[in-house]
């Protein structure tokens, strides 16, 4: 079944204990992204990747961290997590065509919590 | 980079059309038109998507003007289901471009 896949989808953490957040997608897609969603604000983009070794600033990249060491995986890593990093987090992929993303396909989001 | 301007919420009735529309006044030339739906707690799921007239498909229809400055997502016959936040997002990925969903557009049914 083709489907991206996060982990872990509840965490709850304190402030400063360095995390990682995993995505993971079977489907051999060059285009991978992050997003984080607030009330109020929709979805914004945190960090992207065209392809292995490719990563490049979304809308809100501060506070983030992210590799593109494979294909298939796209972690997001909070070396410093602040309580306004609280928030509902979705990880994307996507092919390319002509430069072009197609539709993307989201994980199942990851609710995280900086106490 | 284009940007999207869409109502925040809308509400209807069962078994009626509805219109979203979506404003891209400074869509680029390259630029494709697509619209994502999000029902709460899940990730936004593709909708349908285009770059100029019409396109249609099993769900909705997509209305684009000739000048492409707005967009509209047409949904017909609609249910108690079809409750969601409707994205429109408008975008080419270049070397340094963003994809910006915007704050989309709550629709809620009434039965």
């Amino acid at each position: 079944e083709a489907q991206v896949t996060q982990n872990p989808r509840y965490l709850i953490t304190v402030t400063g204990k360095k995390l990682t957040v995993t995505c993971s997608q079977n489907m051999n897609h060059e285009y991978m992204s992050w997003y984080r969603q607030d009330p109020g604000l929709g979805l914004r983009q945190i960090y992207y990747s065209m392809n292995v070794e490719v990563t490049d600033k979304g809308d809100v990249p501060e506070g983030y961290k992210v590799s593109r060491k494979e294909k298939r995986n796209f972690p997001l890593i909070l070396e410093s997590p602040s309580p306004n990093q609280t928030s509902l987090y979705f990880c994307a992929s996507s092919a390319m065509t002509s430069g072009r993303v197609d539709t993307q396909y989201f994980g199942p989001g990851t609710r995280l919590t900086v106490l | 980079l284009a940007k999207t301007t869409q109502p925040i919420s809308m509400d209807s009735y069962e078994g009626q059309e509805v219109n979203i529309t979506c404003s891209h006044n400074n869509i680029a030339t390259n630029d494709y038109i697509t619209w994502y739906q999000q029902f709460p707690s899940q990730g936004p799921r593709f909708i349908i998507q285009g770059y100029k007239t019409k396109v249609t498909n099993e769900v909705a229809s997509l209305f684009i003007p000739a000048d492409r400055k707005s967009s509209t997502l047409s949904l017909p016959r609609v249910s108690l289901s079809d409750t969601a936040v409707y994205y429109c997002l408008v975008g080419e990925l270049h070397n340094t471009d963003k994809l910006i969903f915007g704050t989309g557009t709550r629709l809620q049914v009434f039965p």
